[in-house]
């Protein structure tokens, strides 16, 4: 089965902090993506990565940047933490090419910042 | 002050009957489709997805119909039961997206006893 973990459940943070939150998977995936997900709006797209070191910017990559020094991890940075920033964080990882374009989704982190 | 986000559709059935969930997307171009669902407190999983090249495929209790006339896709749940309450999510891939994924809001399913 694949497993992507990410490294808290829930975090709460203070305005202005600096803010890391990590993915790991264990399937050797090529693509690793950053949703954060607010109710009614979906999941959109922060960042993405297809290969170690490459990194594309999604829909909302305001306020975020990433990092992805290893195949298997891939970090999101809140440089500054401000409160409209409060939001659930899905990572996810998918094989590149096919046979399909499923991503494998982690248990999410719950972020408040206060 | 706190922010209101927006509310979720919600789509409330009887046990043992059917639900079909529907979903409209945007992109005609959008070759690839996909249904999530996600249970409180977990990351969305995968039910079923469907080619552009098909207009129905079948799974273990589900069926996913797509109409790209009308850019209509609906998933339907046969015999529902109480663990199919979750919130459940389409997503469009368009032919020139790569690997990205496009997602819709959700509707949440509630299935009463």
């Amino acid at each position: 089965d694949v497993k992507v973990t990410q490294s808290s459940r829930y975090l709460v943070k203070r305005t202005g902090e600096k803010v890391f939150l990590e993915c790991v998977q264990d399937m050797d995936h090529e693509n690793m993506f950053w949703y954060r997900q607010d109710p009614g709006l979906g999941l959109r797209l922060i960042y993405f990565s297809y290969d170690v070191k490459m990194k594309e910017k999604g829909d909302i990559p305001e306020g975020y940047s990433v990092s992805r020094e290893k195949k298997e991890r891939f970090s999101l940075i809140l440089e500054s933490a401000s409160t409209n920033q409060t939001s659930m964080y899905l990572c996810a990882s998918s094989f590149y090419p096919g046979p399909s374009y499923e991503q494998y989704f982690g248990p999410g982190t719950r972020l408040t910042v206060t | 002050g706190e922010s209101v986000g927006l509310h979720l559709p919600t789509l409330s059935v009887q046990e043992g009957d059917n639900s079909i969930i529907n979903c409209a997307y945007s992109n005609s171009a959008s070759d690839y489709f996909i249904w999530y669902k996600q249970e409180s407190g977990k990351g969305p999983q995968f039910i079923i997805d469907i080619r552009s090249n098909m207009d129905k495929r079948q799974g273990q209790r589900v069926t996913v119909l797509l109409n790209k006339t009308v850019k209509h896709l609906s998933l339907q749940i046969a015999a529902t039961q109480p663990g199919d309450s979750a919130v459940y999510f389409c997503a469009e891939k368009g032919n020139n997206a790569g690997n990205m994924l496009t997602f819709g809001g959700g509707t949440r399913l509630m299935v009463k006893p």
